[in-house]
């Protein structure tokens, strides 16, 4: 099993531009996740996934979109970067909530500076 | 609402010391707490969890942590630490519902040193 990957896994982008990462796990987790982890500021949750064609906001939405038309991929897009979008984005995966205290697995990382 | 408090952003330590991390939290409800480790340039990777049941839970790497209700505590511990266990780690709060969503600590930094 590859777990969670995550495409690509640097970028730089110019303000304005737009962009699309892909997160891909092979474990058929239900529930689907994207952070952004900023120096001091721990982990904070974007978006978030319960299941095929189902997402919601979590903490820090604004800027960001995302789809999930399969089970096994999430997309997170930038339609418009800006500089304050700067950071490390994570994906997780877990099972769904028949499976009780589940805890995530990660994927290894995007690292995006917009200038 | 949860949430969690880890004090501490760095921590330093000499190799053969005890390691002590803290974590406090906040639920309304029965916790699920969960320790996660990161090493440069990875994701993060799962220590140990509490569910239910024993207080005290081991992990992997021989870390342990013990969940104190009264306290509103979950810290991390290490009898002997190694250089290899220089990392920054994170305490991370789940209430079980609300599509398993978990609210993660600031994380600490650990620095061995030799």
């Amino acid at each position: 099993n590859a777990g969670v990957t995550q495409t690509p896994k640097f970028r730089v982008l110019k303000t304005g531009q737009s962009m699309t990462l892909l997160c891909a796990q092979d474990m058929n987790h239900e529930y689907m996740y994207w952070y952004r982890q900023d120096p001091g500021m721990g982990l904070r949750l974007i978006h978030y996934s319960v299941g095929e064609g189902t997402t919601a906001k979590g903490e820090v939405p604004d800027g960001y979109n995302v789809s999930r038309l399969k089970k096994q991929n999430f997309l997170l897009g930038l339609e418009s970067a800006a500089p304050s979008q700067t950071s490390v984005y994570f994906c997780a995966s877990r099972r769904g909530s028949s499976g009780g205290p589940n805890e995530q697995f990660f994927g290894p990382g995007t690292r995006l500076t917009v200038l | 609402a949860q949430s969690v408090t880890q004090l501490g952003s760095h921590v330093s330590v000499s190799e053969g010391a005890l390691v002590l991390l803290r974590c406090n939290y906040s639920s309304s409800v029965p916790p699920y707490l969960f320790w996660y480790v990161q090493y440069p340039n990875q994701g993060l990777q799962l220590l140990l969890k509490y569910t239910t049941g024993a207080t005290l839970v081991k992990g992997i790497n021989g870390f342990e942590a013990e969940f104190k209700k009264s306290e509103t505590s979950f810290h991390l511990t290490k009898p002997s630490a190694h250089m290899s266990d220089a990392a920054e780690y994170f305490c991370a709060v789940s209430e079980g519902t609300n599509a398993g969503k978990s609210t993660f600590g600031d994380g600490t930094t650990l620095t061995v040193k030799p």
